[in-house]
C-alpha cells in the first residue's frame, strides 16, 4: 500500500478564513479522494481528484467552498473556503490501490476546528 | 436509495469472539471492505470480498453473501486494542464506495 502524508495534521481556524490541506503520496496514483469525517460519523465523499482534470464533487459540495488541485500524479490540495463553525471536521485524502480490488488507503488526516 | 446498516455499537470481553453484521443495499455490486478506524485516526484496510464465502486473515474473518446483502467481520481472541471503529463499505457498479456509520466496539478485560 502507498504511504500517504497530510499537512497540516490539525489547526485551529477563524471564521471566514480559508485553510488549505495537502496531500502527499510516495508513488505515482491515478485516483486521490478527499473525504470528511465529522465526529462520531462515518464517511462522506466530497470529491474525486484525478490528474489533468476537473475534481468531481459529490452532491451537497461544490468548488467555490472546496476548491481542489491535482498538479501531478502524487500530490493532491484541498481548500476550506470561507469557514464556518460547521467545517470543523476530519478531513482525509486517500488513494486507490493498484491492486485487483481497488483498494481505497487514507492519509493520516486533518483535523480542522473553526471558531 | 443506497444504504448500509451495521450495529451501532458492540461490546465484547478481551480473549473473546465477536462478529460485527453489515447489511447492504446498493446499485449494483462490486466488492464489500471492512476497515478498523481506531479514534483520532485514520481508517486502515482490514479485508476485502467480492465473492461468497469466508475470507480469513489473522484473527480477522470477513464474510459475505451476495444474495442476501450480508456480510460480517469476526474477530477472534479478542485483545485490548481492537477497541475501535469498524467501516463497513461496498464499492456499487459505478464504482462508487458506499460506507457504513461504523460499528465502534469496546472490549472489557
Amino acid at each position: 500500500s502507498a504511504v500517504i502524508s497530510q499537512k497540516p495534521s490539525r489547526d485551529i481556524c477563524q471564521r471566514g478564513t480559508s485553510l488549505t490541506i495537502q496531500c502527499q503520496v510516495d508513488s505515482q496514483v491515478t485516483m486521490m479522494f478527499w473525504y470528511r469525517q465529522q465526529p462520531g460519523q462515518s464517511l462522506t465523499l466530497i470529491a474525486t481528484a484525478n490528474q489533468g482534470s476537473e475534481a468531481t464533487y459529490e452532491s451537497g459540495f461544490v468548488i467555490d467552498k472546496f476548491p481542489i488541485s491535482r498538479p501531478n500524479l502524487t500530490f493532491s490540495t484541498l481548500t476550506v473556503s470561507n469557514m464556518s463553525p460547521e467545517d470543523s471536521s476530519i478531513y482525509l485524502c486517500s488513494v486507490e490501490g493498484t491492486s485487483g480490488s481497488s483498494t481505497q488507503y487514507f492519509g493520516p488526516g486533518t483535523r480542522l476546528t473553526v471558531l | 436509495g443506497q444504504n448500509i446498516d451495521q450495529p451501532t455499537e458492540m461490546t465484547a470481553t478481551e480473549g473473546a469472539i465477536v462478529q460485527i453484521n453489515c447489511t447492504y443495499q446498493t446499485s449494483g455490486f462490486n466488492g464489500l471492505f471492512w476497515y478498523q478506524q481506531h479514534a483520532g485516526e485514520a481508517p486502515t484496510f482490514l479485508s476485502y470480498n467480492v465473492l461468497d464465502g469466508l475470507e480469513e486473515k489473522g484473527r480477522f474473518s470477513s464474510f459475505l453473501s451476495r444474495s442476501k446483502g450480508y456480510s460480517y467481520l469476526l474477530l477472534k481472541e479478542l485483545q485490548m486494542k481492537d477497541s475501535a471503529s469498524y467501516l463497513c463499505a461496498v464499492r456499487n457498479s459505478n464504482y462508487q464506495l458506499i460506507w457504513g456509520a461504523g460499528t465502534k466496539l469496546i472490549i472489557k478485560p
